[in-house]
Formats: C-alpha cells, structure tokens, sequence
C-alpha cells in the first residue's frame, strides 16, 4: 500500500536558520504530493504541492521538489521565523487530493525559538 | 466562505456513552472526509463520502463507529458505544472533485473517553 514517512520531530531551530524536514513516500503510480500545515488548535491548511516529477511547489517562502528518483518530497525555507512553528504534514494522493482522500505522514513538529 | 465548520470543539463524555460529532462541509464542495489524529497512528482517514454516498469506510476502526451525510451540508461520526481507546481529535474535511482540489480541514473535535 501507499505510505509517507516524515524525519521524527521535534525540530528545533533558532529563527533565520534554514529548514529543511525530510519526506519520503512508497506509492504506486504516479502520485501528487503535497506539505499541508496544522497551527496549534487549527485543522490542517495546505502549504504546498506539485503533480508530477521534477515539479517545484513553493508557498510562503517554502520549497519542495518532486523527485521520483528519490521518492523524496522534502520541505525547505531559507530563513524560518517565530511565526512557522507548526505541525507540518507530507501527503500523497491520486487525484489531486480531492477525490479520494490523502494518505499522510506522521508529522514534524517544528519549534522555532526567537 | 465560513470555511468547513465542526462540533462540538471539546466533548468529554464517560465510557459506554454514545457521542455523535457534527460536520458542515464548505458549500459546494462535493467530497467529505472523516479522519481521526492521534500522537500514536498520526491521521487516518476512516470514511469519506461523495455527493452524500459513502465511497470507502475501510478506515472505520469497528462497527460502534458510524458515518452518514443526510444532505450536502451536513455529516455526522457517532460511536456507539464509546471507548477510551477512542479519544482522539476527529477532523472534517471537504473538497472540490477537480483535479489539484486541495482538502479544507475544519479545527476537528477532541474526544475525551474517561
């Protein structure tokens, strides 16, 4: 079956330091991946997605590339601020993320401290 | 938008008891999901409907648990009779049935089973 598994949290990074929190996922086909984020007491929002190899989603300062190779689709930022400290969620789906529902990693719960 | 609307936000009830929790997907969004968080299993998608019809409840944990979507606007989980391994934050969620449609989260409802 399908499966997302994310790096282990807590993260903990001073503010201005880059990010980066790791996703690797086993699917067959060719899946659309996406980082959704979850504030504190809030559902979960989407932060970011791409479709297909090779794409790049990028939304608030944050990045992530669709390697196929890898089966990677690992979350960046340059200079992370107060205001990320977040759960955050790597997801795959088969039809965009709609019709069928999403399967989830565990999540990563990035700490960043002033 | 109102966004996808949840209820109640907190519900602690006593083993054995029946809890229903509430749901009012985002108008006009076709699809509707069930999905449960805990810190051991993370999210997982119990049931998800579309136009109001059950498509894949494989993810129902057991029969105390059950789902309906009477109309559009409108869902309801029940678990009868509740458990304390039940307690968990169930959220609801709702999307559009085009390709790329992300799903919008509601702020989901924690159970507390004592």
């Amino acid at each position: 079956g399908n499966s997302v598994t994310q790096m282990e949290g807590p993260v903990t990074l001073s503010e201005e330091a880059f990010l980066t929190i790791n996703c690797t996922y086993t699917a067959t086909g060719y899946p659309s991946l996406f980082w959704y984020v979850q504030y504190p007491g809030e559902g979960l929002q989407l932060l970011l997605k791409a479709t297909k190899a090779d794409d790049k989603g990028s939304n608030k300062g944050f990045e992530a590339t669709y390697r196929k190779e890898t089966t990677s689709f690992h979350l960046e930022k340059g200079s992370v601020q107060v205001s990320d400290s977040a759960v955050y969620f790597c997801a795959l789906g088969y039809s965009g993320g709609g019709a069928d529902g999403l399967t989830f990693g565990k999540g990563t719960h990035l700490i960043i401290q002033p | 938008d109102a966004g996808v609307i949840q209820s109640p936000r907190h519900e602690v009830t006593e083993m054995g008891q029946e809890v229903t929790l509430r749901c009012k997907p985002i108008s006009g969004h076709d699809y509707l999901f069930w999905y449960r968080q805990t810190m051991m299993r993370g999210l997982e998608l119990l049931i998800y409907f579309n136009n109001n019809v059950p498509i894949d409840d494989s993810g129902m944990p057991e029969d105390r648990f059950s789902a309906k979507m009477p109309n559009a606007s409108f869902s309801t989980l029940k678990i009868q009779p509740s458990e304390p391994r039940d307690s968990a934050v169930y959220f609801c969620a709702s999307s559009l049935p085009s390709y790329n449609s992300p799903l919008h989260f509601g702020n989901g409802t924690r159970l507390t089973v004592t």
